[in-house]
């Protein structure tokens, strides 16, 4: 079967630096996809990582390693309007996407 | 990135009616789009899934004659949810999917907030 893990919460201080594992299983793999959502809006578009490596976009980066079906999101220099669920998702053979049940992240001052 | 329009943003219909919501890819050709249902404190729940100008793939437990979902151009996805019921109240997102000059990446609309009376 596909399926997508990551962690239900976690906790981190402002200014801090936290690392959101994701663990996928899929059909085929066409990339994988990060999307912040706060709560009551829709998710936005953090990052697509389709090569293995890290790719870097200001505070946030992302690391994909295809051979273990596995990516993180890395969010630096943590501010309190980080706060919101992280939102992991494979693409597979038929590039639909594969959705992991959300990251809830909240920073404390 | 590219933009994904979606309309309306909220709307409140009357138990039975029916009501349509328009997703636009803006600036990018949309070879898929995805449509999600959720519900509050809840992970998005996909419902289905449209190639341009092929009949939308449902996902399991989702009544295709209820919500119907029309894909007939690269820009544009509609999905219908016909005699709406106060259980539909939900937000429905949809995302459009296709290559840009960064690849291939997906986007989401901005998510319409239906609640029905």
């Amino acid at each position: 079967g596909q399926n997508i893990d990551q962690p239900t919460e976690m906790t981190a201080t402002e200014g801090a630096i936290v690392q959101i594992n994701c663990t996928y299983q899929t059909s085929g793999f066409n990339g994988l996809f990060w999307y912040q959502q706060h709560a009551g809006e829709a998710p936005t578009f953090l990052s697509y990582n389709v090569l293995d490596g890290l790719e870097e976009k200001g505070r946030f980066s992302s690391f994909l390693s295809r051979s273990k079906g596995y990516s993180y999101l890395l969010l630096k220099e943590l501010q309190m309007k980080d706060s919101a669920s992280y939102l992991c998702a494979a693409s597979d053979s038929n590039y639909q996407l594969i959705w992991g049940a959300g990251t809830k992240l909240i920073i404390k001052p | 990135g590219a933009v994904v329009s979606q309309h309306p943003s909220w709307v409140i219909c009357k138990s039975g009616t029916s009501v349509k919501i328009e997703c636009r890819s803006l600036d990018f050709q949309a070879t898929t789009m995805f449509w999600y249902r959720q519900f509050p404190k809840q992970s998005l729940m996909l419902m289905a899934t449209s190639n341009e100008g092929s009949k939308a793939t449902y996902e399991q437990g989702v009544e295709k004659d209820k919500f119907l979902i029309n894909h007939a151009s690269l820009t544009l996805s509609t999905l219908t949810v016909t005699s709406a019921h106060p259980e539909d109240s939900s937000f429905y997102i949809c995302s459009a999917s296709g290559r840009t000059s960064e690849g291939t990446e997906a986007f989401f609309g901005q998510g319409t907030r239906l609640t029905v009376v």
